[in-house]
């Protein structure tokens, strides 16, 4: 079975600095797909990146980008010029390669500070 | 576009009441697909359709959850009788299709409170 680990269940960073957050993810799968998921207060759920695993190149989108480490199952969100915005839950996402369903961690609560 | 739909957005029930939640996902999307998301934990898949099919429920509580996607658009999740521990937010989604690299789409959810 797959799991999907956040350890950091808060953080907090000062508007236009850099964070990141931790992802560790187990599987015995060789394909699949990674993802980073911002949930704001009012709850709707956005897909912030999108990493598949057979591609060397860690994916990047605008102010945020991953770090992906296939080899030691690690998946860690790096944010840029943090804005007051992005303020929000983030959480850590897997999914087989074939089909599967979302496999969700916990959840790492980001607090931007003005 | 119109993203996905759900109410109510807030219920208040008393246990053993029952209670539906209604999803009208994203036009075109054929999967269709139930999260239960307790406080402080990531969301869990409760059930996956695809189309008007259930192709995923291994993990709906059957005694009293169940769920309908007539005519492979809207679905309805409903709970009966309720419990104090389902006080959660249901969340729906949906997707093109199962591939694994279309993206799913979210809705607000459904804070459910029982009393």
């Amino acid at each position: 079975a797959q799991t999907v680990t956040q350890s950091q269940p808060e953080m907090s960073v000062q508007e236009a600095e850099t964070v990141t957050l931790s992802c560790t993810y187990d599987t015995s799968e060789s394909n699949y797909y990674l993802f980073w998921y911002k949930q704001p207060p009012s709850r709707q759920m956005i897909l912030v990146i999108r990493q598949e695993a057979y591609k060397q190149q860690n994916a990047t989108e605008n102010r945020f980008s991953v770090n992906f480490q296939k080899a030691a199952k690690s998946f860690s969100l790096k944010i840029s010029d943090s804005q007051l915005g992005d303020t929000a839950m983030y959480f850590c996402a897997f999914r087989r390669g074939s089909q599967g369903n979302l496999i969700f961690g916990k959840g790492t609560k980001l607090s931007v500070k003005p | 576009e119109a993203g996905v739909v759900q109410s109510p957005r807030y219920k208040i029930i008393e246990k053993k009441q029952p209670v539906a939640f209604w999803c009208n996902p994203i036009s075109g999307h054929n999967t269709l697909y139930w999260y239960l998301q307790n406080l402080g934990q990531g969301p869990e898949l409760l059930i996956r359709y695809e189309n008007e099919e259930a192709v995923d429920d291994s993990q709906l509580p059957k005694d009293r959850f169940s769920a309908e996607r007539l005519k492979g658009v809207d679905s309805t999740l409903k709970i009966q009788p309720a419990e104090l521990g389902d006080s959660a937010v249901y969340l729906c989604a949906s997707s093109l299709d199962t591939s694994s690299y279309n993206e799913q789409f979210f809705g607000p959810g459904t804070r459910l409170t029982v009393l």
